[in-house]
């Protein structure tokens, strides 16, 4: 069965306080892992995309890495502005396109 | 704003009850998809559209049921409504025409640009 599990639920970190998040997936074959980002009551906006081992892409403060089986998503030096829950989601070959959805990590930035 | 519009976007109402949530997706998009968000589940696939046609299942209830009309738009209508049906409704749109790779997209990955969502309360 396809799954994305992500770690932790919850992290609370000082501004400034780098960090990672963790997505671990199975799948029978992957087209894509995907970053999104989901404040209080809006919908999940789009980060990065990964396809294969190896990739890594960056936008601002947020760099994504890819593994076999795993991805993460390094925050350097966050802001309070950073404070969102981050979802990661999978795409599986075959598929029609829709993401299977890990629960999220809840990030909170304290300045 | 994504692009992605959804209505409404609060609705209460009470257990037994029939709700039709509407979608228009971002212009050009072809493929509409529906997800649930509860607390303790996060997001789960519930159906997806393309152009018109049904194109994948996910774990969408029979008391359920969804439809793409010609100009695209989407709607979910959630009937004999439950206590347990109150969550967050998403909609999200795409541009996915065919599976296979573009030269900016090698795996033929797509983008799945999601709206505001729709949040229903039974009580």
């Amino acid at each position: 069965e396809d799954q994305v599990t992500q770690s932790p639920e919850a992290l609370r970190l000082q501004e400034g306080e780098s960090s990672s998040l963790n997505c671990s997936y199975t799948v029978s074959g992957l087209r894509g892992l995907f970053w999104y980002r989901q404040d209080p009551g809006k919908g999940p906006e789009f980060l990065f995309t990964l396809y294969s081992a190896g990739e890594e892409k960056e936008k601002e403060r947020l760099k994504a890495t890819l593994t076999k089986k795993e991805s993460f998503l390094h925050i350097t030096a966050p802001k309070p502005e950073d404070s969102a829950t981050y979802l990661c989601a999978v795409q599986v070959r075959g598929s029609q396109g829709n993401l299977i959805f890990g629960k999220g990590t809840k990030l909170s930035v304290k300045p | 704003d994504s692009g992605v519009t959804q209505t409404p976007k609060h609705l209460i109402t009470a257990t037994g009850q029939r709700v039709t949530l509407r979608c228009s997706p971002r212009s050009g998009d072809l493929s509409v998809y529906w997800y649930q968000q509860s607390l303790d589940q996060g997001l789960q696939f519930l159906i997806q559209y393309y152009n018109g046609e049904e194109r994948a299942k996910g774990n969408i209830l029979e008391r359920f049921s969804a439809q793409q009309f010609p100009d695209l738009h989407s709607e979910l209508n959630l009937s004999s409504l439950e206590l347990g049906d109150s969550a967050l409704y998403f909609c999200a749109s795409s541009d996915l025409d065919r599976q296979g790779p573009r030269p900016h997209r090698p795996s033929g990955a797509n983008v799945l640009t999601f709206g505001a969502g729709s949040r229903l309360t039974v009580l």
